[in-house]
């Protein structure tokens, strides 16, 4: 089974500080994705990445920004975190060979920002 | 602006009855429609898609309707039990793309 790992399950930031969100998948898969899930609005798709030193933005790139130097890694970056930014934030990947079927999600990192 | 809306934001139902969540869609170029089971602590997992040249799919006891003229799509969960306690999203995509976008999501708890 595919595995997709994200570093922390719990968070607590000061407003201000940068803040690094990491995410590794174990099968080789050449798209990662960024959500973020707020009660009511569903999961959010921050940024994406097509492969290694590739990405583009989502619906809601603001105020993030994203690294992906290796194939399995995939980081989310809040350059300023602010309070609005507190959030449950989901790490995903997939190999376009398994069609749209294929999204495997980490189990999510909650971020609180004080 | 919300692509894919999602009704109700929560559910309570009584073991064995049926559960109903509904989404709608505005975008037609999407022709792939998920639906994502979540627990608590947990990534969302997919547990059933269809595409639009079928207007129904069964899996076991969850069966997704799809009504392509009204863009309407909905998740029936017969014989509810205990353990299909979780948040349920629909999403939608282009089957080629690469984006999935979700409806709001619906809490779903099942009473002994």
């Amino acid at each position: 089974d595919v595995k997709v790992t994200q570093s922390s399950r719990y968070l607590v930031k000061r407003t201000g500080e940068k803040v690094f969100l990491e995410c590794v998948q174990d099968m080789d898969h050449e798209n990662m994705f960024w959500y973020r899930q707020d009660p009511g609005l569903g999961l959010r798709l921050i940024y994406f990445s097509y492969d290694v030193k590739m990405k583009e933005k989502g619906d809601i790139p603001e105020g993030y920004s994203v690294s992906r130097e290796k194939k399995e890694r995939f980081s989310l970056i809040l350059e300023s975190a602010s309070t609005n930014q507190t959030s449950m934030y989901l790490c995903a990947s997939r190999s376009p060979g398994q069609g749209m079927d294929g999204y495997t999600f980490g189990s999510g990192t909650r971020l609180t920002v004080v | 602006q919300q692509q894919v809306k999602q009704s109700p934001q929560s559910l309570i139902v009584q073991k064995g009855g049926i559960s109903i969540i509904n989404c709608a869609y505005e975008n037609t170029a999407f022709d792939y429609f998920p639906w994502y089971q979540q627990f608590p602590g947990k990534g969302p997992a997919l547990l059933i898609a269809i595409r639009p040249d079928v207007s129904e799919k069964k899996e076991g006891r969850f069966t997704i309707s799809f009504n392509k003229s009204a863009k309407q799509f909905s998740l029936h969960i017969m014989d509810s039990q205990p353990g299909d306690s979780a948040t349920y999203f629909c999403a939608a995509s282009k089957a080629a793309g690469n984006k999935l976008t979700f409806g709001g999501g619906t809490r779903v708890l099942v009473k002994p």
